[in-house]
């Protein structure tokens, strides 16, 4: 069946400092989601993208599908503390939606 | 606030007993779904109903059943359980039926077994 991987697994970064995650799929998808899931709180939609290589960004979150739509990154500028949480990417496969493996980000202030 | 609502918040109970989650969908969203979140892991998706029948089934467990009733409100029977069902189970709902639709989680049931 398909598998969708997320690297790193855990990110800790300085605050101020870039962070990215990268969500690969073992199959092509029409579309991948993004979903942000805070410490003790339940996942949050953020964004799809449908596009082969599609950007699409969110104030200071930049979200890439790639040219092969097996492929998908989330970078963030500039963390915040306001930013920490697990990011899981999700996509579509036999009429249900895949998750990542998710990348845990924790700031340092 | 997502607009999806799930009692019980939290559950405790024993090895064997049995368990029932419930899930309210936003307003206007037809499709429900059950996830498994045991800790410091990933979303497993379990069963999905889409406007009262069953749409799509991950790996759920034979002890594990749901429904969609036709106000469209969910509910995950859990039945002989084990330690190891313990875990955070998360509902969603969106309003089409296919995967390409955007979920809305809701804030999930944290069931322990002692």
């Amino acid at each position: 069946g398909q598998q969708v991987m997320q690297i790193p697994q855990y990110q800790h970064v300085q605050e101020g400092e870039d962070f990215t995650t990268y969500c690969n799929s073992s199959t092509t998808l029409s579309n991948i989601q993004w979903y942000k899931q805070r410490p003790g709180g339940h996942p949050v939609f953020l964004i799809q993208l449908v596009k082969s290589g599609e950007v699409k960004k969110q104030k200071r979150l930049t979200f890439q599908f790639g040219e092969a739509k097996k492929n998908s990154s989330l970078h963030i500028t500039a963390t915040q503390t306001t930013d920490v949480g697990t990011y899981f990417c999700a996509g579509p496969s036999n009429e249900k939606l895949t998750f990542g493996t998710g990348t845990r980000l924790t700031i340092i202030p | 606030d997502s607009g999806v609502t799930q009692t019980p918040k939290h559950l405790i109970t024993a090895t064997g007993q049995r368990v029932t989650l419930r899930c309210s969908p936003r307003s206007g969203d037809l499709s429900v779904y059950w996830y498994q979140q045991s800790l410091d892991q990933g979303l497993q998706f379990l069963i999905q109903y889409y406007n009262g029948e069953e749409r799509a089934k991950g790996n759920i467990l034979e002890r594990f059943s749901a429904q969609q009733f036709p106000d469209l409100h969910s509910e995950l029977n859990l039945s002989s359980l084990e330690l190891g069902d313990s875990a955070l189970y998360f509902c969603a709902s969106s309003r089409g039926g296919e995967s390409s639709y955007e979920q809305y989680f809701g804030p999930g049931t944290r069931l322990t077994v002692t």
